[in-house]
């Protein structure tokens, strides 16, 4: 069963404006969530992730990400967004052996 | 260093051929993964190795064949491929499993022909 779930395919945001990447997730109890960008033809970088803690989450190259337990959500945000930032990004829970990841989100920053 | 390398970056096999996909990390990562990936979707988990022993097999086909001859390394042998396994393969490893995070190589670009 999908344990997080991306509602959106692409999102569009002018550069220098706030950007956000949508993530909810299913799994009771305490969630291991992750945060991962593509860029094309390469692998996946490790952006941020939540275990236990703080809500607010902050990560590689100024992205932070808020996890909400009433909402079941772990949003992906950035105060100003770059064309450098297009690139597809994976939100993935994690439990005892596995992640299960969302199915991608394209984030396209328009200069 | 967070680097998990992987050669070749590219492959072109025909159906008949055995080829292998290798990975290396030297992290000190306890675990290691072999995902499967094609255009624009998430990795699928093919295998995953702990401590040096397989531990998980998606049920993959039995022309996958994984290897782990030591701590920092992973092989993939491949034979009899058929077109629709051609895809991005992608290595990975962690600290452990559940609540770490996995550092990914950059893949080798699969075509079968």
């Amino acid at each position: 069963a999908q344990s997080v779930a991306q509602p959106e395919d692409q999102v569009n945001v002018a550069e220098g404006n706030p950007l956000t990447v949508k993530c909810t997730y299913s799994v009771s109890g305490n969630p291991y969530l992750f945060w991962y960008v593509q860029y094309p033809n390469r692998g996946l970088q490790f952006l941020l992730k939540y275990i236990t803690g703080d809500n607010l989450v902050k990560g590689s190259y100024g992205f932070e990400a808020e996890f909400n337990k009433s909402q079941t959500s772990f949003h992906l945000k950035k105060p100003s967004a770059l064309v450098s930032d297009s690139a597809l990004y994976f939100c993935a829970e994690g439990n005892f052996n596995k992640f299960y990841f969302g199915s991608g989100t394209k984030l396209n920053v328009k200069p | 260093d967070t680097e998990v390398t992987q050669t070749p970056k590219h492959l072109v096999m025909g159906m008949t051929n055995k080829k292998s996909l290798k990975c290396e990390q030297h992290m000190g990562h306890r675990a290691m993964y072999w995902y499967k990936q094609k255009a624009k979707k998430p990795p699928e988990l093919m295998f995953v190795y702990s401590y040096e022993k397989l531990s998980i097999n998606e049920s993959v086909p039995s022309r996958f064949s994984p290897e782990c001859p030591n701590s920092s390394l992973l092989n993939l042998h491949l034979h009899a491929l058929q077109p629709e396994d051609s895809a991005l393969y992608l290595c990975a490893s962690s600290q452990g499993q559940g609540a770490y995070e996995q550092y990914f190589g950059p893949g080798t670009r699969l075509t079968v022909t």
